[in-house]
């Protein structure tokens, strides 16, 4: 079946450092891929996504590629905030599987001034 | 424009009882689905509807309950509570379309069960 995986955390930057967490997936369609983020005590909110190999997803200086061939989808920042501190999560939506979103475990990020 | 809305925010029940947690859009979207959310284990689907009239099981149904009798109104219902369902639940909704739309989510229940 579907699966996401993500790098574990939590994840502890300097303000201003960049930023990566990887992402894979497994897919038996062609899903669309999305990064969302969840600040504390809040619901989930959409950050980016892409729909086809090769689309790059951005927002708010975040970033990620959809990588067929490696079936990847990591996200990147160049200089972290500190108000990017938060829960991080990878997502897939195949619509083969009714369009459903499938979770990674999601990554804790903090940011130290 | 209220976006998704849920409640309660917090709820505390004993082993066995019985509750619904309520969830409404007013985006019109079709598609409105149910998460919990476990430290660790990301978020994973309970149920889902595709449209008014039509659910159907996610990944972890058992022990809850779901109808939709309007586009609006999606609320789950736990029938006998137990403490493995202790967790933070999260109400989503999106429009109809290829599966590459955005989910909106509602800012959760944090259920405990004691």
């Amino acid at each position: 079946g579907n699966s996401v995986t993500q790098m574990e955390g939590p994840v502890t930057l300097s303000e201003e450092a960049f930023l990566t967490i990887n992402c894979t997936y497994t897919a038996t369609g062609y899903p669309s891929l999305f990064w969302y983020v969840q600040y504390p005590g809040e619901g989930l909110q959409l950050l980016l996504k892409a729909t086809k190999a090769d689309d790059k997803g951005s927002n708010k200086g975040f970033e990620a590629t959809y990588r067929k061939e490696t079936t990847s989808f990591h996200l990147e920042k160049g200089s972290v905030q500190v108000s990017d501190s938060a829960v991080y999560f990878c997502a897939l939506s195949d619509l083969s599987q009714g369009g459903k979103l499938i979770f990674g475990q999601g990554t804790e990020l903090s940011v130290k001034p | 424009n209220a976006g998704v809305t849920q409640t309660p925010k917090f709820q505390v029940l004993k082993t066995g009882q019985s509750m619904t947690l309520q969830c409404a859009q007013d985006m019109n979207h079709e598609y409105m689905s149910w998460y919990r959310q476990d430290p660790g284990m990301g978020l994973r689907l309970i149920h889902y509807s595709v449209g008014a009239g039509i659910t159907d099981q996610g990944e972890v149904p058992n022990g809850y309950n779901v109808s939709r009798s309007t586009t609006e109104d999606f609320p789950l219902r736990l029938l006998s509570a137990a403490p493995s369902q202790t967790s933070v639940y999260f109400c989503a909704s999106r429009g109809a379309g290829t599966g590459g739309e955005e989910q909106y989510f509602g800012p959760g229940t944090r259920l405990t069960v004691t």
